[in-house]
């Protein structure tokens, strides 16, 4: 299997702007989820996908924050009105029911956004 | 109460020595447990997931969960310098897919 892949993997951007990023799972992985780590604490949880479907997110998710999995493959994570409180790494990650063990979660390499 | 608490460290274990890593957890229906390593700048990697209570070998690597005492550790046998990182706890709670991660335990093996 490919790894997880994240683009882009670093992103300035300014105060107020909108930013995208892209998550493409391990091929055939169903589950995908988003989080969000700042320096010296765990990944946060954001949001799950099963399929297409988005089956939970955070109470921390804020209504800037939106994500899609259309077509139950890639995903794609878009804040709105950027602040910076919203720099950190957005970790991408993804797992499979059709393996013994689905509930094991496989990192992408993160996308790194900066906020100035 | 946090959910997943783990001691920041730095734990410092010499070349060759057994590291011990701990891990508490406060939601007793807790029912998957996992263990990844990070390195700096890097995302995390999954070592080991344990699901019933007991010992879990792989390889240097043994996985320990008590889920009476909520508790789970991870064992790193012959520490290598190359296992310095930080070692992330994550618990899923049953009937949920969202997995909550501990601060994380900093490691440092002393050539």
């Amino acid at each position: 299997d490919t790894g997880v892949s994240q683009n882009p993997r670093h992103k300035i951007t300014k105060r107020g702007q909108n930013v995208t990023f892209r998550c493409d799972p391990i091929s055939e992985h169903n589950r995908l989820y988003w989080y969000r780590q700042t320096l010296g604490q765990g990944p946060e949880f954001l949001t799950y996908f099963q399929n297409e479907a988005q089956l939970e997110k955070s109470r921390l998710l804020s209504d800037r924050f939106s994500a899609e999995r259309p077509k139950g493959s890639f995903s794609t994570l878009e804040i709105q009105r950027t602040e910076q409180g919203d720099s950190a790494m957005y970790l991408c990650a993804s797992s499979s029911t059709d393996r013994g063990n689905s509930y094991e979660q496989y990192f992408g390499p993160g996308t790194r956004l900066t906020v100035t | 109460q946090k959910e997943v608490e783990q001691n920041s460290g730095p734990l410092s274990v010499p070349e060759g020595a057994i590291a011990s890593l701990n891990c508490t957890y406060s939601d007793r229906g807790s029912q998957s447990f996992f263990w990844y390593r990070q390195y700096s700048g890097k995302s995390p990697e999954l070592i080991m997931s344990i699901y019933s209570n007991g010992d879990k070998e792989d390889g240097r690597f043994t996985a320990q969960l008590n889920k009476a005492s909520q508790y789970v550790s991870l064992l790193i046998r012959d520490s290598q310098p190359s296992d310095s990182a930080t070692y992330l706890c994550a618990v899923r709670s049953g009937g949920y897919q969202k997995v909550t991660f501990g601060t994380g335990t900093k490691l440092q093996v002393i050539p």
